[in-house]
């Protein structure tokens, strides 16, 4: 199983709709992180925690939202969507505080429509 | 403001060459510095860092770092089509801050 996961990995919505995109880890990190990634504008931060009490913006939080129900937990929402948060999002840990190593989930691929 | 630079690539060498992959940052308090490979489709993978000013070797893989210049590089020698990927680069603050900002990455083409 993978360390870090989330879901859904695909997901069709449309204009307007809520939608969450989960993610969970197995690694015991306690910093946990929300990416957005277009096409040729590489990796954005969203949000960002490092533990269940932290919580914090990142470069483009507009128009999202985030829950850190758990340490392993750390989910990210869409209130209402609209179609340039169509994306490909990675939510991803981070180890020691001296560790660069982000690990991260395989993707969760969002089109609003 | 852009904090990250990379060059804009895409980025085209035959198999054996020299890959030069540039970055430049904008914050003088970064302290550590990331290169993370991308392979199409897949979630990227953390393959050099580098903290102090010099270089840092690694296999076929050499970081180079200029903190006066605020410019961090990568070298991949002997490339191989395998190295097609985009590369990302990441300064990092470091302590307690935590959060890493990204380039918007080169992309390696090596062809055969």
């Amino acid at each position: 199983d993978a360390d870090v996961t989330q879901t859904p990995r695909n997901r069709i919505t449309k204009t307007g709709k809520r939608i969450m995109l989960e993610c969970s880890q197995t690694k015991g990190h306690d910093r946990m992180y929300w990416y957005r990634q277009d096409p040729g504008l590489g990796l954005r931060l969203i949000y960002y925690s490092f533990d269940v009490k932290d919580i914090n913006k990142g470069e483009i939080s507009d128009g999202y939202s985030v829950s850190r129900q758990a340490q392993a937990k750390f989910s990210l929402s869409l209130e209402s969507a609209i179609p340039n948060q169509t994306a490909l999002y990675f939510c991803a840990t981070r180890g020691g505080y001296d560790t660069g190593e982000l690990f991260f989930g395989e993707g969760s691929r969002l089109t609003v429509l | 403001q852009k904090e990250v630079e990379q060059n804009s690539g895409p980025l085209s060498v035959p198999e054996g060459a020299i890959a030069s992959l540039n970055c430049t940052y904008s914050d003088r308090g970064s302290q550590s510095f990331f290169w993370y490979r991308q392979y199409s489709g897949k979630s990227p993978e953390l393959i050099m860092s580098i903290y102090s000013n010099g270089d840092k070797e690694d296999g076929r893989f050499t970081a180079q770092l200029n903190k006066a210049s605020q410019y961090v590089s990568l070298l991949i020698r002997d490339s191989q089509p395998s190295d097609s990927a985009t590369y990302l680069c990441a300064p990092d603050r470091g302590s307690t801050l935590g959060r890493l900002y990204f380039g918007r990455g080169t992309q390696l083409t090596v062809w055969p």
